[in-house]
């Protein structure tokens, strides 16, 4: 059974558009984050969600938007795409609690932004 | 530079030899973690060692944590093709409700066969 998963895998999308990608674990765990890598393989964390409630807003425009409707799902909306916006987004969950903060990733959605 | 920092940022070896990566960071942590991430894939969980431990094993790895210079190790032990990924140090430091996971740039490991 599949952990942490992502909707679409790929997506394809013109400049200016609004798109969303959604994320879901099955894991119970308690909070969620949402990581862009770049084109160098860079891992930055955008958003840090804790049973429903940001935790972590890391430097990153208001085009991106996150929604968390249960602690199993978190949602990443993005308006007004932007050719800089194209990389791989992967939504990741861990445990609280244990107090290490292990991460389990999803496979990842690679957005292109034409 | 960032927080966890791996170097080589490129290693290429032959099946069998020994693969040792590093990670430096300049804050203190709670924990560090190693991860590994296949090619198109999302990242996969290694092994963790707390800033109380100095050393880790698991399996063919071997973790070694130093927080008086601030650096990590990861080190991979007769290496094999499958063992061709990109590996990522991570740490984690704060407090309470507010714990923040940094990731480091990589280290792209090629374990020719």
């Amino acid at each position: 059974d599949t952990a942490v998963s992502q909707t679409p895998k790929y997506l394809v999308t013109q400049m200016g558009n609004d798109k969303s990608i959604k994320c879901e674990q099955n894991l119970g765990h308690d909070t969620m984050y949402w990581y862009k890598q770049d084109s160098k393989k860079f891992l930055k964390i955008m958003f840090s969600y804790n049973n429903k409630e940001l935790i972590i807003n890391e430097t990153v425009p208001n085009r991106f938007s996150p929604k968390s409707p249960d602690k199993a799902h978190l949602n990443l909306h993005i308006n007004s795409l932007e050719l800089g916006d194209s990389a791989v987004y992967f939504c990741a969950s861990s445990p609280l609690g244990q107090g290490y903060y292990t991460q389990y990733f999803g496979p990842g959605t690679r957005l292109t932004v034409l | 530079s960032q927080q966890g920092e791996e170097d080589p940022q490129a290693l290429s070896i032959q099946e069998g030899e020994n693969a040792t990566m590093n990670c430096s960071y300049k804050t203190s942590i709670n924990n560090l973690q190693w991860y590994r991430q296949n090619s198109g894939r999302g990242l996969v969980h290694l092994i963790l060692i707390r800033s109380n431990e100095r050393e880790k094993h698991s399996g063919r790895l071997r973790v070694t944590l130093d927080t008086s210079k601030k650096s990590s190790s990861l080190l991979i032990t007769a290496s094999r093709a499958a063992d061709t990924a990109s590996y990522f140090c991570a740490t984690v430091r704060g407090a309470g409700g507010y714990q923040k996971v940094t990731f480091g740039i990589g280290t792209k490991l090629q374990v020719i066969p």
